[in-house]
């Protein structure tokens, strides 16, 4: 099974904060990984596929790159709005979920 | 528009039963792939089983033997069959398209609850 590795598992930033998370995968998984964005209450929100690709009507400040066994989900310029938990998943191999990132107000 | 509408949680004691259901509109559960995603309490997400195009059906290791995933197409609803629930299967439970090839999810329900105690 393939595993995934998000860092950090939380943290803390400003409105107007660049933010960037990490997530590393066990093997390759190509470009198959995709990332979430969840808010208690609701229902997890597409943001980005097949790596770099923006879901339609995500905004543009919501960026991903990386291939193989390293990833990163760029947020710039935060906004009230974008304080989330942020996931990303790898659907190489059925699929599998990274253990989260809060982003939370600092 | 896409909609998903998951029902069928609640209390059911270790051992015990529970089928969820999963109600499509906007999109035919025949021709796509529907998925099930879970959340422990203070835990993150955990993909549980898909059903394909051609019904093959795969489920996490956590849950195999456990679980069944079924559609009815006439009712354009994905079902989640759960038998000898345990503790840890204690979750909400998302219902949600996957996109083949890329498998990613692009429309999800806003779960039910699933609460497993004597």
């Amino acid at each position: 099974d393939i595993q995934m590795t998000q860092s950090p598992s939380s943290l803390s930033a400003s409105v107007g904060d660049t933010v960037s998370i990490t997530c590393r995968a066990s093997q390759s998984v190509s470009r198959y990984l995709n990332w979430y964005q969840h808010k208690p209450g609701k229902a997890p929100k597409l943001l980005i596929f097949e790596a770099s690709t923006l879901q339609t009507g995500v905004p543009s400040r919501f960026s991903g790159s990386g291939s193989g066994t390293d990833f990163t989900l760029t947020i710039s310029s935060l906004q009230p709005e974008d304080f989330a938990t942020y996931y990303c998943q790898q659907s190489h191999s059925t699929h599998t979920f990274g253990q989260g990132t809060k982003v939370d107000i600092k | 528009e896409v909609q998903l509408v998951e029902t069928g949680g609640g209390l059911v004691e270790p051992g015990g039963s529970l089928r969820l259901s999963c109600a499509a509109s906007g999109v035919s559960v025949r021709s796509t792939y529907m998925s099930w995603v879970r959340q422990a309490p203070g835990k993150g997400l955990e993909w549980v089983s898909v059903i394909y195009k051609d019904e093959t059906t795969y489920y996490a290791d956590s849950v195999k033997g456990r679980f069944t995933i079924s559609r009815d197409n006439s009712k354009n609803t994905v079902y989640l069959q759960m038998t000898s629930l345990r503790a840890e299967d204690a979750a909400v439970y998302y219902c949600a398209r996957e996109v083949p090839v890329t498998g990613h999810f692009d429309y999800w329900g806003l779960g039910t609850l699933v609460t497993v105690s004597s």
